[in-house]
Parts: C-alpha cells; sequence; structure tokens
C-alpha cells in the first residue's frame, strides 16, 4: 500500500536559518504530493502541492520538488520566522476505489527561536 | 469564500456513550472525508462522501460511522465510545466534477475526550 515517511523531529532551528524536512513516499502509479501544515489547536491548512514529476510547489517562501526517481518531496525555506514553527505534514493523494484519499506521514514538529 | 466548519469544537464524553460530528464543506464542494488524528497513530482515514454515498472507507470498526446529506454537509457517528477514541476528528472537503480535485481542505477539527 501507499506509504510516507518523513524525517523525525523534533526540529530547533534559529531565526533566519535553513530549514529542510525530508519526505519519501511510496506508491503505486503517480500520486499528487502535498505538504500541510498545523499550528497549534488548528486543523491542517495547505502550504503547497505538486501534481507531477519535477512540478516545484511553493508557497509563502516554503519550496519542495516532486523527484520521482528518489521518491522524494523534501520541503525547504531558505530563512525561517517564528511565526513558522508548527507541525508539517507531508501527505500524498491517489486514487483507492472511486475516490481519492489522502496518506500521511508522521509529522515534523518544527520550533523557531528567535 | 468560508472554509470547512466543524462543530462541536470540543466534547467531552464518557465510555460507552455515543457520539455526533458535524462539517459543513466549502460552498460548492461535494465530497467530504474525515480523518482521526491521535498522538500514537497519527493521522487516518476514516471514509469519504460524495453526493451523500460512501465512496471508500479506512480500517476503523463498525462503531464510526457517518452519512451526508443533499447539501453536502456530513456528519460522523461514533457509538459505544471507548477511551481510545479521545483525538481529534478533522474533515475536509474537496470540488471538481465528481469530487475528483486531488486538493483537500481542512476544517479546525472537533476535539474529543473521552473519560
Amino acid at each position: 500500500g501507499n506509504s510516507v515517511t518523513q524525517m523525525e523531529g523534533p526540529v530547533t532551528l534559529s531565526e533566519e536559518a535553513f530549514l529542510t524536512i525530508n519526505c519519501t513516499y511510496t506508491a503505486t502509479g503517480y500520486p499528487s504530493l502535498f505538504w500541510y501544515v498545523q499550528y497549534p489547536g488548528e486543523g491542517l491548512q495547505l502550504l503547497l502541492k505538486a501534481t507531477k514529476a519535477d512540478d516545484k510547489g511553493s508557497n509563502k517562501g516554503f519550496e519542495a520538488t516532486y523527484r520521482k526517481e528518489t521518491t522524494s518531496f523534501h520541503l525547504e525555506k531558505g530563512s525561517v520566522q517564528v511565526s513558522d514553527s508548527a507541525v508539517y505534514f507531508c501527505a500524498l493523494s491517489q486514487y483507492s476505489g472511486s475516490a481519492r484519499q489522502l496518506t500521511f506521514g508522521s509529522g515534523t514538529q518544527l520550533t523557531v527561536l528567535p | 469564500k468560508a472554509g470547512v466548519t466543524q462543530t462541536p469544537r470540543y466534547l467531552i464524553k464518557t465510555r460507552g456513550q455515543q457520539v455526533t460530528l458535524s462539517c459543513s464543506p466549502i460552498s460548492g464542494h461535494r465530497s467530504v472525508s474525515w480523518y482521526q488524528q491521535t498522538p500514537g497513530q497519527g493521522l487516518q482515514f476514516l471514509f469519504e462522501y460524495f453526493s451523500e454515498t460512501q465512496r471508500n472507507k479506512g480500517n476503523f470498526p463498525g462503531r464510526f460511522s457517518g452519512r451526508q446529506f443533499s447539501n453536502s454537509r456530513s456528519e460522523m457517528n461514533v457509538s459505544t465510545l471507548e477511551l481510545g477514541d479521545s483525538a481529534l476528528y478533522l474533515c475536509a472537503s474537496s470540488g471538481g466534477t465528481s469530487g475528483s480535485s486531488e486538493t483537500q481542505y481542512f476544517g479546525p477539527g472537533t476535539r474529543l475526550l473521552v473519560l
């Protein structure tokens, strides 16, 4: 079946540091890939997505590139801010039966210190 | 456009009781999915509804059920609550014809505590 493996957390960085959160996936066919972010006490917010190989998703300074050859979708940001502190989830979407279904990684807690 | 709304936001129940959670999707979205989030198991898919029909179901016992109404609003029900059902229950909606859009938009969740 489908699976998503994320870098273990927690990750603690200083403000303005470079961020990488690794994500690899296992799936048959060609899934769509997503990063969601969850702030304390809230639901999931879509951060970015990519729907085919070599697509780059980007939003709010975050980027991730769909790499089919390495089955990866690593999240990067050049300069993190305290407000980026949250839990980040990598996910893939693929048809299961007649409907698309999201499969999530375990989440990576990011804390950014001032 | 208003986002996905879920009610109630917080709920406390005791073992053996049952609970009903509600979800209103983004206007125009006809697909609604439900997920359970716990510290131990992470995010797990419960089921998905489109046009009042359940199209997909995750690996949960029959105590977990759901339905969708003609206005696309959805409810999920958990009967005979167990301590392990304590979790954040998230609803997500997606649009497109046949609900085929791959992007799901999530609500704020309902936090259920079972005592």
